[in-house]
């Protein structure tokens, strides 16, 4: 039931645009995704609800097809910041067990 | 606002005796959530609490392992007889309410557990 998020790893120079991809077997609700620095807790990014919506802040957003049951996430003109693990997280129906992906490593280099 | 608070951030306990971990949320919120994440891993689901309730703890194991959130003070997650296999970060979030497509979850620092 856990979502497979692809690629597993990325890195990128300064600048550059990276698209982290999340995909459930099962037809989904809503995806959330969440950030996590080595060592420390995950931090909230944006939800996304069905109905093929996009969101975004500063150069980070995402879109939700939930005929194809996959999110992604866009980063673009990436910097050093942005290094860390992202996860989606994604939920069935409204208030039930919430899922995290398997993660994708990012890392930004100067 | 005081974010998400978890104590100890970190623990070690020698194999065979109990671990306690706990958990205040948000002020205002009462969902609680569980995680366990081995290193390099994701976050596992483990339980979700509500005050006094659980609501889901299919992602907990059977033995050993139990949760509380009483109507006062902090949510509680309690390994007993500790195993080495049980050293990870356990993470929890509070959500104001249930976890959905309009309520996100806000994590706290996690407590890394060594079971030596």
């Amino acid at each position: 039931q856990q979502p497979v998020q692809s690629p597993q790893a990325v890195i990128l120079r300064e600048g550059e645009d990276a698209v982290i991809n999340c995909s459930s077997s099962k037809a989904l609700y809503s995806v959330h995704w969440y950030r996590q620095k080595h060592g420390e807790a995950p931090v909230f990014l944006m939800i996304l609800l069905k109905g093929g919506e996009q969101k975004g802040h500063d150069k980070i957003s995402a879109s939700f097809n939930e005929k194809k049951q996959q999110s992604s996430l866009y980063l673009t003109a990436s910097q050093l910041s942005y290094s860390g693990t992202y996860f989606c997280g994604t939920e069935r129906r409204s208030g039930n067990q919430f899922y995290f992906g398997t993660g994708t490593s990012l890392t930004v280099i100067p | 606002n005081a974010g998400v608070m978890q104590n100890p951030r970190h623990l070690v306990r020698r194999r065979g005796q109990e671990a306690r971990l706990r958990c205040s949320p948000m002020k205002g919120h009462s969902h609680v959530y569980w995680y366990r994440q081995l290193p390099e891993e994701g976050l596992k689901f483990m339980v979700y609490l509500q005050k006094e309730n659980i609501i889901d703890e299919s992602g907990m194991p059977k033995e050993r392992f139990s949760a509380e959130f009483p109507k006062e003070g902090p949510s509680i997650l309690r390994i007993q007889q500790v195993v080495r296999g049980d050293s990870a970060a356990y993470f929890c979030a509070s959500s104001l309410n249930p976890v959905s497509a309009i309520y996100e979850q806000y994590f706290g620092p996690g407590t890394r557990l060594t079971v030596t």
